[in-house]
């Protein structure tokens, strides 16, 4: 019955190649996000939705694109991975006029750059 | 720009004894502080939403506090299962329905 639901949970890539997150939504949120989490740096947000189509940045959007052609799906796309992309990350979404909840969060994927 | 700062890092307490967690905030405009836990390997859980000082919330045996400055999660009593990371969040007017977070605490409950 999750929310939101992230794949993969765990992935290893090597450094230089393309690599993709999904994130897909149940709850017919208009608003999802992108967070990476890193010891010391707490959640840092990377992109996020504000409707099918509409995307804007984070505060750490470097080497990062994202795409929403659904209301359910947010694809997070690192272009060319780097060891320090090394990370989980968590995607999130919030329906409009400020859930009283804040937001509802996936599981995560953990990604490893070698 | 919000900032959020929480402490300690890192908590350990025997069982039963009873501590408190700060949050530490700057906002133009609160329009919630937020808490949430989060398990190891897995996505933070929503526990709390507080919009103005003076408001408290209780659940078992946790309870936040919020003051135009800050916000404290009291932990009375705490058990093993309470072991987990405590996150802060705050929604402001400027970033609409975007959160910022704090580091968040990690408790750890020893029997």
């Amino acid at each position: 019955d999750a929310g939101i639901t992230q794949s993969p949970r765990h992935k290893v890539t090597e450094t230089g190649t393309p690599v993709t997150l999904r994130c897909h939504q149940t709850e017919n949120h208009r608003y999802m996000y992108w967070y990476r989490q890193d010891p010391g740096h707490g959640l840092r947000l990377i992109h996020y939705s504000y409707g099918v189509k509409d995307t804007d940045k984070g505060e750490v959007s470097d080497g990062y694109s994202v795409s929403r052609s659904k209301t359910e799906d947010f694809l997070l796309t690192l272009e060319s991975a780097t060891s320090s992309q090394t990370s989980v990350y968590f995607c999130a979404s919030s329906g409009t006029g400020g859930s009283v909840y804040g937001y509802t969060f996936g599981s995560g994927t953990r990604l490893t750059v070698v | 720009e919000d900032q959020v700062t929480q402490s300690p890092e890192a908590l350990r307490l025997q069982e039963g004894e009873s501590s408190s967690l700060n949050c530490s905030y700057t906002v133009s405009g609160l329009r919630g502080l937020f808490w949430y836990r989060q398990d190891p390997g897995k996505g933070p859980e929503f526990l709390f939403t507080l919009y103005s000082a003076g408001e408290e919330k209780e659940k078992e045996r946790l309870k936040a506090t919020l003051t135009k400055k800050e916000s404290f999660l009291h932990i009375t009593a705490p058990k093993p299962e309470d072991s987990a990371t405590y996150l802060c969040a705050v929604r402001s007017e400027a970033a609409g329905n975007k959160l910022t977070f704090g580091g968040g605490t990690r408790v750890l409950v020893k029997p």
